[in-house]
């Protein structure tokens, strides 16, 4: 069972514009959620992160909106440059044990000049 | 800055045979992880690690092993390789399970069986 979801397997943006990626997850016991960028070839990279106990924080261009009661988060890319082009995964673990990441299936995200 | 390597960018290994992937972190990180991504499927986990010794399934353990003697190695045992093993392994490792932190990945192993 799939317990994050990122729906769209891939998006297309014009540079400039804003890049909007979504994410769903279903366990409740999520309190603390990512989005990694990885590059073909390349281990991901870290990038944002959110607590459970915000709605929203945001670091340079990148913004994650976290709606705990849809169970949906977003992140917010603006504005979009060529070089965000890369798969985008988000990622949730809950507290305790290992805090084990558990990824969603990835969205590739491509930013058109 | 947390650095994670694994011992091999790409291998190519025949069926059957026992393979080894290696993974080192300097940071002192308790936790390590060992994940391998396909398309259209994410990240999946395979085992993990909160201690030297200890070890605990993740989500797909089944024809796969591992070893954590020291506290900054990893190791991924694959025990007779198979054609479904052919995949992107990564290497993960985070600081401890007192706080959130984010996990910090290896460059990736290509590997494909033969």
């Amino acid at each position: 069972d799939q317990q994050v979801k990122q729906n769209s397997p891939s998006l297309s943006v014009q540079e400039g514009r804003i890049s909007i990626l979504n994410c769903d997850y279903t366990n409740s016991m999520f309190d603390y959620f990512l989005w990694y960028k990885k590059y073909p070839a390349e281990g991901p990279t870290f990038l944002i992160s959110i607590s459970s106990i915000k709605d929203k924080n945001e670091d340079g261009r990148f913004t994650v909106f976290l709606n705990k009661s849809a169970k949906h988060l977003s992140l917010h890319i603006v504005p979009s440059q060529p070089g965000d082009s890369a798969v985008y995964f988000c990622a949730a673990s809950a507290r305790g044990g290992a805090q084990k990441l558990v990824f969603g299936q990835g969205t590739r995200l491509t930013i058109n000049p | 800055d947390v650095k994670v390597t694994q011992s091999s960018r790409y291998l190519v290994k025949r069926t059957g045979e026992k393979v080894f992937l290696e993974c080192v972190q300097d940071m002192d990180h308790e936790n390590m992880f060992w994940y391998r991504q396909d398309p259209g499927l994410g990240l999946r986990l395979i085992y993990f690690s909160y201690d030297v010794k200890m070890k605990e399934k993740g989500d797909i353990p089944e024809g796969y092993s591992v070893s954590r003697e020291k506290k900054e190695r990893f190791s991924l045992i694959l025990e007779s390789a198979s054609t479904n093993q052919t995949s992107m392994y990564l290497c993960a490792s985070s600081l401890s399970m007192r706080g959130n932190t984010e996990a910090f990945f290896g460059q990736g192993t290509r590997l494909t069986v033969v």
